[in-house]
């Protein structure tokens, strides 16, 4: 149990177009969803934690502008990167928290990632 | 700052023996943690945790000690494998507002040698 899928699992697009990566939680409702993002050799980063039903939360410094988060089921996250650069390349990573948010307990399910190649 | 630390990027273990992996952690605000294990190009996969109740959990061949005084956690593999060599990432949970969220350190890099 507890799989989550995300898609494309990769993606060129040109410079100045919006692509938009999609999380699913598959056997479980999620209320609430996290998008990372790494680039090599490095840790995850979180971006943004995304509440069904609710705005996303952004990390400092990630623009909420250019990365545009909805969640609108209990089973379905977006990220659209929005006139995505070549500095936005990078291995996107949601992951899906299957418990109530204030839970103690916090084991995150992840998606295989999308790796995004902006040209 | 890193509140999460896996300061060897890199272990080398032969097969058979145990692996041990450490993380250390500076905020006592931390409750929980996670061990991830990470293979290229995909999502990492929950391996184990421990709440900051207890000192050891195992599960298999895996065994995660937390040392709560010495803010420092390890992950033991034993009998190591060459399928378990991958990046390893450690985590901790903490509350953000309403919500939970994880701080990882960089990872440790496992190699198994056949």
């Amino acid at each position: 149990g507890a799989v989550v899928s995300q898609h494309p699992s990769w993606v060129i697009c040109k410079s100045g177009t919006s692509v938009k990566i999609e999380c699913r939680s598959l056997d479980f409702q999620a209320t609430t969803m996290f998008w990372y993002r790494q680039f090599p050799k490095q840790s995850l980063m979180l971006m943004a934690t995304s509440n069904e039903g609710s705005k996303a939360t952004y990390e400092q410094g990630v623009e909420k502008d250019k990365f545009l988060i909805n969640h609108a089921s209990l089973t379905l996250s977006t990220l659209t990167v929005t006139s995505a650069h070549p500095e936005d390349s990078s291995f996107y990573i949601c992951s899906a928290f299957p418990g109530l948010a204030g839970a103690t307990t916090d084991t995150q399910y992840f998606g295989p990632g999308t790796r995004l190649t902006v040209l | 700052d890193q509140q999460v630390k896996q300061n060897s990027p890199s272990l080398s273990v032969q097969e058979g023996r145990i692996s041990i992996l450490n993380c250390d952690y500076t905020n006592s605000m931390f409750d929980y943690f996670l061990w991830y294990k990470k293979y290229p190009a995909e999502g990492p996969t929950f391996l184990i945790s421990i709440s900051s109740i207890k000192d050891k959990n195992e599960d298999g061949r895996f065994t995660v000690f937390l040392n709560k005084s010495a803010k420092h956690l390890s992950l033991h593999i034993v009998p190591s494998q060459p399928g378990d060599s991958a990046v390893y990432f450690c985590a901790a949970s903490e509350v953000a507002g309403n919500n939970r969220k994880l701080i990882w350190g960089l990872g440790t890099s496992l190699a198994v040698n056949p």
